[in-house]
C-alpha cells in the first residue's frame, strides 16, 4: 500500500473564502505528510508540513489537519487570494520511509 | 542555503540517443530522488536514493537507469530515450526521517525526445 490519493483534483473559489484539499493514504507507518505549491513553470515548492505525533498545525493562514485512524490528512487554506491559485500537491512516505509518493495534484484557482 | 540543482535545464535529444541528467545537492542530505512531471499525472517517482552507492526503484523506473556516486550528486540515465519520455525531470533531496529536513526540488529539466 503506497498510494496517496488526492481530491479533488479541480477547485475553484471565491477571493476571501477558504480552500481545502484531501489526501488519504495507505500505509499506516506513515509519518511525515509535506504539501506543495507548484506555480506554471516554477518547481514544487514546501508550503506546510505535519508529522504522525501532531494533529493540528497552522503557518501563515495555512492549516493541516491529520487524521492517523482515517489515514486522512487535508489542507485548508484560509482568506484565498488570487497569488494562492496555483497546483498543490501532497505527500506521503511509503513503506519505505525514504521514498516519498505524491497525490495526483489539485489546481486551485482563486477568482475575484 | 540550502540548494538543489539540476543540469541541464533544457535538453534536446532523439530517439535512441543516450541522455544523461545531473543533480547536485549541497544539504547533505541522505535521500535523493528523481521525479518526471506530465500534464494530467502529477509527480511521479522514477529512482531514489539512500545515500552514496544506493539506487531504488521508483514507481515507473522503465526505460531509466540511476546512479549516485557521491552524498551530493545522484544521475538520472536515459540509455535509449523514446518519445514518450518527453517530459519535465525533476530531482529532489530531503532527510525528514532522521533530521527534520524536508524535500526540496530542484529547477527541473525540460527534455524533448525527437
Amino acid at each position: 500500500g503506497e498510494q496517496v490519493e488526492q481530491l479533488p483534483s479541480i477547485l475553484r473559489v471565491q477571493e476571501g473564502s477558504s480552500a481545502s484539499i484531501n489526501c488519504t493514504y495507505e500505509n499506516s507507518a506513515s509519518n511525515y505528510f509535506p504539501w506543495y505549491k507548484q506555480e506554471p513553470g516554477e518547481n514544487p515548492k514546501l508550503i506546510i508540513d505535519i508529522r504522525s505525533n501532531m494533529e493540528r498545525k497552522q503557518t501563515q493562514g495555512l492549516i493541516v489537519l491529520l487524521d492517523k485512524k482515517a489515514k486522512r490528512f487535508s489542507l485548508h487554506i484560509t482568506d484565498t487570494q488570487p497569488g494562492d491559485s496555483a497546483m498543490y500537491f501532497c505527500a506521503g512516505p511509503s513503506s519505505s520511509f525514504s521514498k516519498l509518493v505524491f497525490g495526483q495534484g489539485t489546481s486551485l484557482s482563486v477568482v475575484p | 542555503e540550502a540548494a538543489v540543482t539540476q543540469s541541464p535545464r533544457n535538453k534536446v535529444a532523439v530517439t535512441g540517443g543516450k541522455v544523461t541528467l545531473s543533480c547536485n545537492q549541497t544539504n547533505n542530505h541522505n535521500n535523493m530522488y528523481w521525479y518526471r512531471q506530465d500534464t494530467g499525472h502529477g509527480l511521479r517517482l522514477i529512482h531514489y536514493s539512500y545515500g552514496a552507492g544506493s539506487t531504488e526503484k521508483g514507481d515507473i523506473p522503465d526505460g531509466y537507469k540511476a546512479s549516485r556516486p557521491s552524498q551530493e550528486n545522484f544521475s538520472l540515465i536515459l540509455e535509449l530515450a523514446t518519445p514518450s519520455q518527453t517530459s519535465v525531470y525533476f530531482c529532489a533531496s530531503g532527510d525528514w526521517h532522521h533530521n527534520n529536513q524536508a524535500p526540496l526540488f530542484g529547477e527541473g529539466t525540460r527534455l524533448s525526445v525527437l
